[in-house]
């Protein structure tokens, strides 16, 4: 069964670096997402991603975050100069094309980011 | 604007008993609604969906879920739990009037704990 794979698993990072997580989304899938947790809390939407530009983000993807499909498959989510409040779990998700908003969302497994 | 609230953090049920986990939501225009469970240490994993049609749905794993639009209300529910089925659970809403990408909004999450 297809799934969406995320790298790394855990990223430790020390504040004010840069940080890409990298996700393979499933491969006939045209949606793309990052969402973040951080522990113990909600699942929070951060940025959506379609035909090759963000189609609708959070007020918390600000200006240090950015999305990238660079080629194919990856599709990575970059913190420019990362924040201890930035220590979450991210997941990344797709789903299928068609009417948007009818398809679930497939998440990987997450990547931690823990910030220093 | 979309909310949903899942207003108990956990749910205590013995194997065997029915249970149900509760969710209402809010949207402007008609809502698309979703439930995914989490286990430890993974991401999210889709459970059911209501889009349209029969106010009834069945997912994975025996859950079921039923829509009440007078009620704005999603619950989850499963006639005999089973202690595999201990969790988190989240409920999930779209604006079907929305346009974009499909953003999910998730609620708080409710633990399902299931003791033999």
């Amino acid at each position: 069964e297809p799934e969406v794979t995320q790298t790394p698993s855990h990223q430790v990072t020390q504040m004010g670096q840069e940080v890409i997580l990298r996700c393979v989304p499933i491969s006939n899938h045209l949606y793309f997402y990052w969402y973040r947790q951080i522990l113990g809390q909600k699942v929070e939407f951060l940025v959506s991603f379609y035909n090759n530009e963000i189609s609708e983000k959070s007020e918390i993807f600000d200006d240090q975050f950015s999305v990238e499909r660079p080629d194919g498959s990856n599709f990575t989510l970059k913190i420019r100069s990362t924040k201890l409040e930035d220590s979450a779990m991210y997941f990344c998700a797709s789903s299928e094309g068609g009417l948007a908003g009818i398809n679930e969302q497939f998440f990987g497994p997450g990547t931690r980011l823990t910030v220093l | 604007a979309q909310s949903v609230a899942q207003p108990e953090d956990q749910v205590n049920v013995a194997e065997g008993n029915p249970l149900t986990v509760k969710c209402t939501y809010s949207v402007s225009g008609n809502p698309y609604l979703f439930w995914y469970v989490q286990y430890p240490n993974r991401g999210l994993q889709f459970l059911l969906k209501y889009i349209t049609g029969d106010n009834l749905v069945k997912g994975s794993y025996g859950f079921e879920a039923e829509f009440n639009k007078s009620q704005t209300s999603f619950h989850l529910k499963k006639p005999s739990a089973l202690v595999s089925d201990s969790a988190l659970y989240f409920c999930a809403v779209r604006d079907g009037g929305d346009t974009n990408a499909g953003k999910s909004t998730f609620g708080d999450g409710t633990t399902l704990t299931v003791k033999p």
